[in-house]
């Protein structure tokens, strides 16, 4: 799998928008960018996922470069319950393999 | 759906000893993963199944690791004998078909944490 990199802290204010950077270059074409999060102990909790088209749900936002080199992860309104470690992993058809992710502290 | 089941959730066993996870993947989901995180490191692949057979296994750190999941549901792992360096958090995942697509994801469980003294 490629590998990715990711700042290994990030500090955000209530109520803002947190922007979690991953450079992954050598991101392969059937490789797919997932972003993950660990609440504490709790399990890794899943975020969104995408392939090439940027994509956004209830919880996230997921843009993606047009030549799949980066990646942003936006989550639109921080909230405190939103402090975690961030993971960005890139995977095809096999298992995720963690880094050591963005712990993002999100600041009252 | 329900999601992914692990139990016990905690377990304290003597070195030597042998402890059994479990971990009930969502019904319908072919591919079922086991991680583990021991304190202060990354969480780290241990094996994969593609319903009853083992896909990849290249993480199992050793012959006292044993994975099963017969019949494509559960699975368990069982650490025989458990040594200290096993303590950490077992955490299960699982996921849909590749060939439906991943639409979802991969699921995790709450993890199972196991503490060896």
């Amino acid at each position: 799998d490629a590998k990715t990199t990711q700042p290994t802290s990030m500090d955000c204010a209530e109520g803002r928008a947190a922007n979690l950077p991953c450079n992954h270059s050598t991101i392969s074409g059937n490789e797919y960018v997932y972003w993950y999060r660990q609440i504490h102990s709790q399990g890794p909790q899943y975020i969104i996922h995408g392939l090439k088209n940027n994509e956004t749900n209830e919880m996230a936002s997921l843009i993606i470069t047009e030549d799949r080199k980066s990646s942003t992860l936006i989550l639109p309104h921080a909230t405190l319950r939103d402090t975690a470690v961030y993971y960005c992993i890139v995977a095809g058809r096999r298992a995720l393999t963690f880094g050591s992710g963005t712990r993002l502290q999100v600041q009252p | 759906e329900a999601g992914v089941t692990q139990f016990p959730s905690h377990s304290v066993i003597e070195k030597g000893q042998t402890v059994t996870l479990r971990c009930d993947p969502i019904s319908g989901h072919d591919n079922l993963y086991w991680y583990r995180r021991v304190m202060g490191k990354e969480i780290k692949f241990l094996l994969h199944f593609v319903k009853e057979s083992k896909q990849d296994e290249s993480g199992m750190p050793n012959n006292r690791f044993l994975a099963e999941r017969t019949g494509g549901t559960y699975s368990t792992l069982k650490v025989q004998p458990a040594e200290l360096e096993d303590s950490g958090v077992y955490f299960c995942a699982s996921s849909r078909s590749w060939d439906r697509g991943l639409d979802y994801g991969y699921t995790f469980g709450s993890g199972t944490r196991l503490t060896v003294v």
